[in-house]
C-alpha cells in the first residue's frame, strides 16, 4: 500500500536556522506529493504542492522539489522565524485504488525559538 | 465566511455516551472526509463521501457512523463512547482527491 515517512521530530531550531525535514514515500504510479502545516489549535492547511517528477513547490520560503529517483519530497526553508513553530505533515495521493484517499506521515513538530 | 466548519469545537462526555459531531462547508466541494488525531498527532483517515456516496470506510468501529444529508454536509455520530476514542477529530473537504484538502479547525472529544 502507499505510505509516507517523515524524520522523527520533534525538532526544535533557534530563529534564522535553516530548516530540512525529511519525507519519502512508496507509492505506485506517479503520485501527488503535499505539505500541509498545522498551527496550535487549528486544522491543516496546505503549505505547497508538487504532481510530477522534478517539480517545485513554494509558498512562504518554504520548498519541496519532487525527487522519483529517491521517492522523496523533503521540506526546506532557508530561514525560519518563530511564527513556524507547527506540526508539518507530509502527504501523497496516488488515485487508483486508493482513490480519494490522502495518505499522511506522521507530522514533524517544529520549534523555532528567539 | 469558514469554509469548513465543524461543531461543536470541543466535547467532553462521559463513558458510553452516544454523541454527534456535525461538519459544514460552503466551498461547493463534492468529497468530504472525517480525520481522527491522537495525541501523538497521527492522523489517520476514517471516511469519507463523494456527492453524498460513501467512498472511503477505513477499518473503524462500526460505532462510529458518517451521515452526509447533503454534499455540503457530513457529520459523525458515535455511539458508546469509549476513553480510547478521545481524540482530535477533522473534517475536511476537496473539490477532488489529487488538489487541496481544506479543514476544519477540529473538535475535540474527551471521554471521561
Amino acid at each position: 500500500g502507499n505510505s509516507v515517512t517523515q524524520m522523527e521530530g520533534p525538532v526544535t531550531l533557534s530563529e534564522e536556522a535553516f530548516l530540512t525535514i525529511n519525507c519519502t514515500y512508496t507509492a505506485t504510479g506517479y503520485p501527488s506529493l503535499f505539505w500541509y502545516v498545522q498551527y496550535p489549535g487549528e486544522g491543516l492547511q496546505l503549505l505547497l504542492k508538487a504532481t510530477k517528477a522534478d517539480d517545485k513547490g513554494s509558498n512562504k520560503g518554504f520548498e519541496a522539489t519532487y525527487r522519483k529517483e529517491t521517492t522523496s519530497f523533503h521540506l526546506e526553508k532557508g530561514s525560519v522565524q518563530v511564527s513556524d513553530s507547527a506540526v508539518y505533515f507530509c502527504a501523497l495521493y496516488a488515485g487508483g485504488t486508493s482513490y480519494g484517499k490522502l495518505t499522511f506521515g506522521q507530522g514533524t513538530i517544529l520549534t523555532v525559538h528567539p | 465566511d469558514t469554509a469548513v466548519s465543524q461543531t461543536p469545537k470541543y466535547l467532553v462526555t462521559q463513558m458510553g455516551n452516544d454523541k454527534s459531531i456535525k461538519c459544514e462547508q460552503n466551498l461547493g466541494h463534492d468529497t468530504m472526509y472525517w480525520y481522527k488525531q491522537d495525541s501523538k498527532k497521527f492522523l489517520k483517515i476514517m471516511f469519507s463521501y463523494n456527492n453524498k456516496e460513501l467512498i472511503i470506510n477505513e477499518t473503524v468501529p462500526n460505532r462510529f457512523s458518517p451521515k452526509s444529508p447533503d454534499k455540503a454536509h457530513l457529520n459523525l455520530h458515535i455511539n458508546s463512547l469509549e476513553l480510547g476514542d478521545s481524540a482530535v477529530y477533522f473534517c475536511a473537504s476537496t473539490r477532488a482527491p489529487n488538489t487541496e484538502a481544506f479543514f476544519g479547525q477540529g473538535t475535540r472529544l474527551t471521554v471521561v
